[in-house]
């Protein structure tokens, strides 16, 4: 059981180019959340889905699209990335509102 | 946009003194969550309550969730190296989401 995997584990992108974070959970899990962690600043919501097909807008959405075509899957795009997009992202899941909410184990993102 | 608020946010203390962190809100939460966090992972949780008053233990850390849920304290008694990292309160208000504190990093010194 693999639980929230993320991929890739780490990039160097320059700026304006794009790249596609793929996050994946084997839970069956209802919920998908997309955070960005920057130093001082916590956990901050980017995107999330309450099931197959939908997407909402979290704190900080601008300059990322998500996509969730299939249960198991949420994607997180930059069409266009910056240098303020530099972050650690995380991607987490869980059943419903009320169950734990389990986290990957990062992606490390670093845009020149 | 609700926030919570984490203090201190660094603290460094001796192995076996006791030490308590505390995450404030100005908003009623409907549930809170404590997450810890080591380097290179992700956060993972340590305990939920939900009703004000409530307390909880988890061996060495107690957890209390004040009586307007509007506050929480995680409490650590004869704090050990495994002890270190970053902890996270994490506040739920009705809905889908949640929004976590700033965090408090904490180093146990051997």
């Amino acid at each position: 059981n693999a639980g929230v995997t993320q991929t890739p584990k780490f990039r160097v992108l320059k700026t304006g180019q794009s790249m596609t974070l793929l996050c994946a959970q084997d839970m069956n899990h209802e919920y998908m959340y997309w955070y960005r962690q920057d130093p001082g600043m916590g956990l901050r919501l980017i995107h999330y889905s309450v099931g197959e097909g939908t997407t909402a807008k979290g704190e900080v959405p601008d300059g990322y699209n998500v996509s969730r075509l299939k249960k198991q899957n949420f994607l997180l795009g930059l069409e266009s990335a910056a240098p303020s997009q530099t972050s650690v992202y995380f991607c987490a899941s869980r059943a419903d509102r009320r169950e734990t909410q389990y986290f990957g184990p990062g992606t490390r993102l670093l845009v020149l | 946009t609700q926030l919570l608020e984490q203090s201190p946010q660094f603290l460094s203390i001796q192995e076996g003194e006791n030490l308590t962190v505390y995450c404030n809100s100005s908003s009623v939460f409907s549930s809170l969550q404590w997450y810890r966090q080591e380097p290179g992972e992700g956060p993972v949780l340590l305990v939920t309550v939900v009703t004000g008053g409530e307390v909880k233990k988890l061996k060495r850390l107690t957890f209390q969730f004040g009586d307007a849920r509007k506050d929480s304290s995680l409490h650590i008694t004869a704090a050990q190296p495994g002890d270190t990292g970053l902890y996270l309160c994490a506040g739920n208000f009705g809905n889908e989401k949640l929004t976590f504190g700033t965090g408090t990093r904490l180093t146990i010194i051997p």
